[in-house]
């Protein structure tokens, strides 16, 4: 059992490049989320997904698509790189939605620089 | 508009000391409540959730609905609690959204 796992852990852009991190979770959960975390400013939530073929916007969603096509991936599309998604990248999963259960997983995180 | 609020970025105790981190929050009505900590070069975890009442590393957390508070606290701090601690509440209903606060990096001194 991995947990959430995340690819790659580091990664250097130039401005206007694109890429995907990559977020799996081995755990059947319904629920994942990309955050990023910037010194000051804690987590904010970008995306998150309810389940397959669910996914809805969370307080930083600019720049940045997601997918959800099965219950194990979701990733995290940025179609053309700025200075200001220069962060670090975490993906979080949960089984539950009712809050008597619930506790987010955490990947590793991916440190992102853009130039 | 619901916020959670951390007003120290900072907080540096000596080992023994008591330690307390403070977390307000705004939101309308009685969203559930979790502390989450990121210790260095670890991942982020759930430390405690209101709800369990429980007490984790010595931890305890206590809902004060009128302050409308979730304060963090640990009677005797030692040095592997240095981390940085989020406060993050969930409002519940059809919106399932967890989030944190800005965060409080606490240095527990030898």
């Amino acid at each position: 059992n991995a947990g959430v796992t995340q690819t790659p852990k580091f990664q250097v852009l130039k401005t206007g490049q694109s890429m995907t991190l990559q977020c799996a979770q081995d755990m059947n959960h319904e629920y994942m989320s990309w955050y990023r975390q910037d010194p000051g400013m804690g987590l904010r939530l970008i995306h998150y997904s309810v389940g397959a073929g669910i996914t809805d916007q969370g307080e930083v969603p600019n720049g940045y698509n997601v997918s959800r096509s099965t219950t194990e991936d979701f990733p995290l599309r940025l179609l053309s790189a700025a200075p200001s998604q220069t962060s670090v990248y975490f993906c979080a999963s949960s089984y539950s939605l009712s809050s008597l259960g619930y506790e987010q997983y955490f990947g590793p995180g991916t440190r992102l620089t853009v130039t | 508009a619901q916020r959670v609020t951390q007003p120290e970025k900072l907080l540096s105790v000596f080992k023994g000391a008591p330690v307390e981190l403070k977390c307000n929050y705004s939101y309308s009505g009685s969203p559930e409540l979790f502390w989450y900590v990121q210790y260095s070069r670890q991942r982020l975890q759930l430390l405690l959730r209101h709800i369990s009442r429980e007490s984790i590393k010595g931890f305890t957390a206590d809902l004060n609905k009128g302050e409308t508070s979730f304060h963090l606290k640990k009677p005797f701090a030692q040095e592997e609690d240095s981390a940085m601690y989020y406060c993050a509440p969930l409002r519940g209903g059809s919106n399932y959204k967890l989030t944190f606060g800005k965060g409080t990096l606490l240095t527990v001194n030898p």
